[in-house]
């Protein structure tokens, strides 16, 4: 398994609170990405990173803002929760060589109540 | 935009072959891959294929790949109850700034 951690892995939040979560790998690899995961619409690309402090909007970025100051840790940060951001996020890695395989961590399972 | 369908559900009896679809629309596709999500857990690459390639094998599953009617299909033979999970589809176009485009899933169900 690829060396990704994901904290926390749970959380329990009240509306308009912010809200930071860590994905940490140790497999050197130059791209990091944030995704959401809820029924009926897969993974959602959040934000994604091509290398140190260099990231870029995905699909549903609104309300959200991510941060890489060290290639091994890739942060998201909901500066506000909103109980439409009740999900299960998941971050993956990849090295952008020839396949490019995205490889996901455990998750972690955000509730915004 | 692009966009990568499945069907939601498919139950078969152990032992019997599965059969997962997958269409997506972006014509430059490079790569399409296949993971596999437990309960709980995160997804877990299964195999992928190019997408010059028409099938690729790896032990008891297959994938064909239609490029002309954008199909893709995984089969798993000898499907077992630890076969139990959901399925996603995904798909890298040439263009796409190394982002996948998931389908919602397939959730298999396997019954003794």
């Amino acid at each position: 398994d690829a060396g990704i951690t994901q904290s926390p892995r749970h959380k329990v939040t009240e509306t308009g609170t912010p809200v930071t979560l860590r994905c940490h790998q140790t497999e050197n690899h130059r791209y990091m990405y944030w995704y959401r995961q809820d029924p009926g619409h897969g993974l959602r690309l959040i934000h994604y990173s091509y290398g140190v402090k260099d990231t870029d909007k995905g699909e549903v970025s609104d309300g959200y803002s991510v941060s890489r100051s060290k290639t091994e840790d890739f942060l998201l940060t909901l500066e506000s929760a909103t109980s439409s951001q009740t999900s299960v996020y998941f971050c993956a890695i990849s090295d952008g060589l020839d396949t490019d395989t995205q490889y996901f961590g455990p998750g972690t399972r955000l509730t915004v109540l | 935009g692009e966009d990568v369908e499945q069907s939601l559900f498919l139950s078969v009896r152990e032992g019997d072959s599965s059969v997962i679809n997958c269409t997506y629309t972006d014509s430059s596709s490079t790569y399409l891959y296949w993971y596999k999500q437990e309960p709980g857990a995160g997804l877990q690459l299964l195999t992928y294929i190019f997408s010059n390639m028409d099938m690729k094998q790896d032990q008891r599953l297959t994938v064909l790949l239609n490029k002309k009617d954008k199909h893709l299909s995984l089969r798993i033979a000898d499907t077992q109850t630890g076969d139990s999970a959901i399925y996603f589809c995904a798909e890298k176009g040439a263009d796409s700034s190394y982002k996948l485009i998931f389908g919602s899933g397939t959730r298999l169900l396997v019954r003794p």
